[in-house]
């Protein structure tokens, strides 16, 4: 247990599907993050969100669409994807800003299949 | 353009073996971080390394910091088939506000 969660841990959806990716973490962190992890690619940062504001999205296509409620919670909805969009999507957080390290804990991931 | 390095990308080896993972960059970091992500999972963090030159004991597992915050070092002793998987290294600075991982070192170790 890292605590990070994320729900569903698997999801199969169609192209013209509308679906959301739930992550919450139970560490009182003020950051999170969405990768994206294909087949022997390296992790793809998709999102970054400190204090509830996105600070960064890295060329991210428009059917990825993240939420950030509350510092606890972030989601991605997701619609109109390609197959190529089939993945593992990792959710992370961290403390940013109070010490040197400020390493991230992941949550166990979604593998997302698109048909 | 890869801001952290991982060598070797693949490695196979036989149970009990020893061996050595490296993570190198051009760029300084304020800390280093070792991860180890299994087929389907998350990334699970193994050890933070902050200060230069610094050695981290984690039972078979020894972790080093280059003297130049640029560069580190995995050695596993007896490696097992537990110690199968990704090992990713992750650089922070300016106190984790931006944070790049590297491409990941996968080790298959055959009983």
């Amino acid at each position: 247990e890292t605590g990070v969660t994320q729900t569903p841990r698997h999801l199969v959806m169609g192209m013209t599907n509308k679906k959301s990716l739930k992550c919450e973490q139970h560490l009182g962190h003020n950051a999170m993050y969405w990768y994206k992890q294909s087949a022997k690619k390296p992790l793809e940062l998709m999102f970054v969100y400190n204090f509830k504001e996105q600070t960064e999205n890295n060329s991210v296509p428009s059917r990825f669409s993240p939420e950030c409620p509350n510092s606890s919670h972030l989601f991605l909805h997701l619609h109109t994807l390609q197959p190529e969009d089939s993945a593992l999507y990792l959710c992370a957080s961290s403390q940013v800003g109070n010490s040197p390290s400020g390493e991230q804990f992941f949550g166990p991931g979604t593998r997302l299949t698109v048909l | 353009t890869q801001l952290l390095e991982q060598s070797p990308q693949f490695l196979s080896i036989q149970e009990g073996e020893n061996l050595t993972v490296y993570c190198n960059s051009s760029s300084v970091f304020s800390s280093l971080q070792w991860y180890r992500q299994e087929p389907g999972e998350g990334p699970v963090l193994l050890v933070t390394v902050v200060t230069g030159g610094e050695v981290k004991k984690l039972k078979r597992l020894t972790f080093q910091f280059g003297d130049a915050r640029k560069d580190s070092s995995l050695h596993i002793t007896a490696a097992q088939p537990g110690d199968t998987g990704l090992y990713l290294c992750a650089g922070a600075r300016n106190y984790g506000q931006n944070f790049v991982f590297g491409p990941g070192t996968r080790l298959s170790v055959l009983p």
